[in-house]
């Protein structure tokens, strides 16, 4: 079964520094992964996603994705963080074609 | 702008009342979905409509009703809801195509208050 995991309930990090949220996936099959950040009060927003090709994915607002398959991971990173980053970020996998499974979401405070 | 748009926002609702909950999209994509999400809880899936067909019913009790009428337009019925019912409701579409993995889209959500 498709699965993802967020082991961090939350990262603390510094304004201007690097930050990594963590992913990693269980799949049959060839992953096809995502990110997605929510503000306060706000749907779910895609950042980015991994089909196939370069390991490293770039998306929105400068955040990009490291695909790590001997380690199964997905992380999140971002070279220097800001304060408008803080948000709630879920990692998900498809399970069918038109279906996803959401990790348990890993909240990010960047303090100024 | 998010392209997907629910309403109402917030709903406070007694346990004996009844009321729907609206989500459009004019993105022209063709599946849709409601995810109910809690507090220290994952997002839970819980009915999808793919060309306005039902494709999946994780399990939800049948105080909650879906209905799709078109592609553009989904609503999820509400009657004799519990407590832990409360939580935010969210809507998502996403165009699907075989051999494809798009992202979905989402909506801000209805909060929703059983008292």
């Amino acid at each position: 079964a498709q699965s993802v995991a967020q082991p961090e309930d939350q990262v603390n990090v510094a304004e201007g520094n690097p930050l990594t949220v963590k992913c990693t996936y269980s799949v049959s099959g060839n992953p096809y992964l995502f990110w997605y950040v929510q503000y306060p009060n706000r749907g779910l927003q895609f950042l980015l996603k991994y089909i196939t090709g370069d390991n490293l994915v770039k998306g929105s607002y400068g955040f990009e994705a490291e695909f790590n398959k001997s380690q199964t991971s997905f992380h999140l990173k971002k070279p220097s963080a800001l304060v408008s980053d803080s948000a709630l970020y879920f990692c998900a996998v498809r399970r069918d074609t038109d279906k996803l499974i959401f990790g348990t979401g890993t909240r990010l405070q960047v303090f100024p | 702008e998010t392209g997907v748009t629910q309403t109402p926002r917030h709903l406070v609702m007694g346990m004996t009342n009844k009321k729907s909950l609206k989500c459009e999209q004019h993105l022209g994509h063709n599946a849709m979905y409601w995810y109910k999400q809690s507090a220290k809880k994952p997002l839970e899936l819980m009915f999808v409509y793919n060309f306005k067909e039902q494709t999946e019913n994780n399990s939800v009790p049948s105080r909650f009703s879906p209905e799709c009428p078109n592609s553009s337009h989904l609503f999820l019925h509400l009657h004799t809801l519990q407590p832990e019912d409360s939580a935010l409701y969210l809507c998502a579409s996403s165009l699907q195509r075989q051999g494809q993995a798009q992202p979905q889209h989402f909506g801000d959500g209805t909060r929703l208050s059983i008292l």
